[in-house]
């Protein structure tokens, strides 16, 4: 079946560091790619996708680019800021409909 | 244009009780998927309901059910309800493969 593996956090940085969350994933055939951020008390927004090999996916200043040969889909980001505290969730859909399958959750905590 | 909404926001049972819970999603959007989220399982797939017919469906057990109208509104029940089921239950929708939208979420807490 279909997995999804991200590193454990939490993940501490100071404002203004480098971010790296590195997410893999195992399914079959070729899966689009996503990832949601979740702020406290809040449900999931979609940050960025990609659906297939080699596109990257951006938004706000984050990035991922959907690595079919080492099945990666790592987020980057330059330059940190407090408000980017939260929980990101790497996801995969098979695209056999709408079913994500979501790693575990990287909180990331920015400090001032 | 309106996201999606969830009510209630937060819900308290005690066991054994049953639950409705109810999705409306983006106006224009047909496919309405529930999750289950969970600190120790974290989030976990329920199943998808596409033009008032169930697509997909998670590994759940029956006591887990859900239903979409011809608005494309739907809800999901549970029956008999354990203490296991305390929850957050996101409802997503989408308009085709291009990702989904999460509403907040209700709360669900089993005495």
């Amino acid at each position: 079946g279909n997995s999804v593996t991200q590193m454990e956090g939490p993940v501490t940085l100071s404002e203004e560091a480098f971010l790296t969350i590195n997410c893999t994933y195992t399914a079959t055939g070729y899966p689009s790619l996503f990832w949601y951020v979740q702020y406290p008390g809040e449900g999931l927004q979609l940050l960025l996708k990609a659906t297939k090999a080699d596109d990257k996916g951006s938004n706000k200043g984050f990035e991922a680019t959907y690595r079919k040969e080492t099945t990666s889909f790592h987020l980057e980001k330059g330059s940190v800021q407090v408000s980017d505290s939260a929980v990101y969730f790497c996801a995969l859909s098979d695209n056999a409909g709408n079913m994500l399958t979501f790693g575990g959750g990287t909180r990331l905590m920015v400090k001032p | 244009k309106a996201g999606v909404t969830q009510t209630p926001r937060y819900l308290i049972k005690t066991r054994g009780q049953q639950v409705t819970l109810s999705c409306s999603p983006i106006s224009g959007h047909r496919s309405v998927s529930w999750y289950q989220q969970t600190p120790g399982q974290g989030l976990q797939f329920l199943f998808e309901y596409f033009s008032e017919t169930q697509r997909n469906k998670g590994n759940f057990p029956g006591r887990f059910s859900g239903r979409q109208f011809s608005n494309s509104r739907s809800e999901m029940n549970v029956s008999t309800l354990e203490l296991g089921d305390s929850a957050l239950y996101l409802c997503a929708s989408s308009l085709g493969q291009e990702g989904e939208f999460f509403g907040p979420g209700t709360r669900l807490t089993v005495l």
